[in-house]
């Protein structure tokens, strides 16, 4: 079954601390690729997808990632981190014609220290 | 504005009492879908709806139940809750999907269940 990794569970960085996330994937064929964002309280949120093309995909917030097709990843990165990208964060994966059902990892909880 | 509603917000009942959780989206969209979000385990899909009276199951179905109806409504019905279905929902809804990609899905506030 198509599962999605996210390896860092909680990371806490200080502000202006460049950031990645790792995700990986465990589908084979074509998948578009989606990292949402979730702020104290708030609902999910698109930061970015990757539905073809130029494999590194620019989002909302300054924020990144790099589709690896080889390395079936789709790492998110940021230079310099905010206080207020304190959030949870959830990399997420659908097949290619499929269902449109999302695969999401199990996110991650990055904490800003100002 | 853009969006998906859903009702109510929070809610606490006891085993056995049958609940309805409304969705309601003003996009047009075509697709709708329901995910429980639980600690550790991220976002997991219980039901989705390709269409007005087309639904399917997620990876987690049991003890719930959906309609589509009408193309702006997706209700999640729970028949009997226990104390496992405990959780953060959250409706979402696209466009359309399928073909040549899959649209964005767009998510509710969430509805925050607690079965005593």
């Amino acid at each position: 079954a198509q599962s999605v990794s996210q390896h860092n569970h909680h990371v806490i960085l200080s502000e202006a601390a460049s950031l990645e996330l790792g995700c990986n994937y465990s589908y084979g064929g074509t998948v578009n690729l989606f990292w949402y964002v979730q702020y104290p309280g708030q609902h999910l949120q698109l930061l970015l997808k990757y539905f073809s093309g130029d494999p590194l995909v620019k989002g909302i917030k300054g924020f990144e990632a790099e589709f690896i097709k080889s390395k079936f990843s789709f790492n998110l990165r940021k230079p310099s981190v905010q206080w207020s990208d304190t959030a949870e964060y959830f990399c997420a994966v659908t097949e290619w014609g499929n269902t449109g059902k999302l695969i999401f990892g199990q996110g991650t909880t990055l904490q800003v220290k100002p | 504005e853009a969006q998906v509603t859903q009702n109510p917000r929070y809610l606490i009942t006891v085993t056995g009492k049958k609940l309805t959780v409304t969705c309601s989206q003003n996009m047009n969209h075509e697709y709708m879908s329901w995910y429980r979000q639980d600690p550790g385990l991220g976002l997991r899909q219980i039901y989705y709806s390709m269409n007005v009276e087309v639904t399917d199951k997620g990876d987690v179905p049991e003890g719930y139940k959906v309609s589509r109806k009408e193309k702006r409504n997706f209700p999640l019905i729970l028949e009997s809750p226990s104390p496992n279905q405990t959780s953060l929902y959250f409706c979402a809804s696209s466009l359309r999907t399928g073909g040549l990609s899959s649209y964005e899905q767009y998510f509710g506030p969430g509805t925050r269940l607690t079965v005593t």
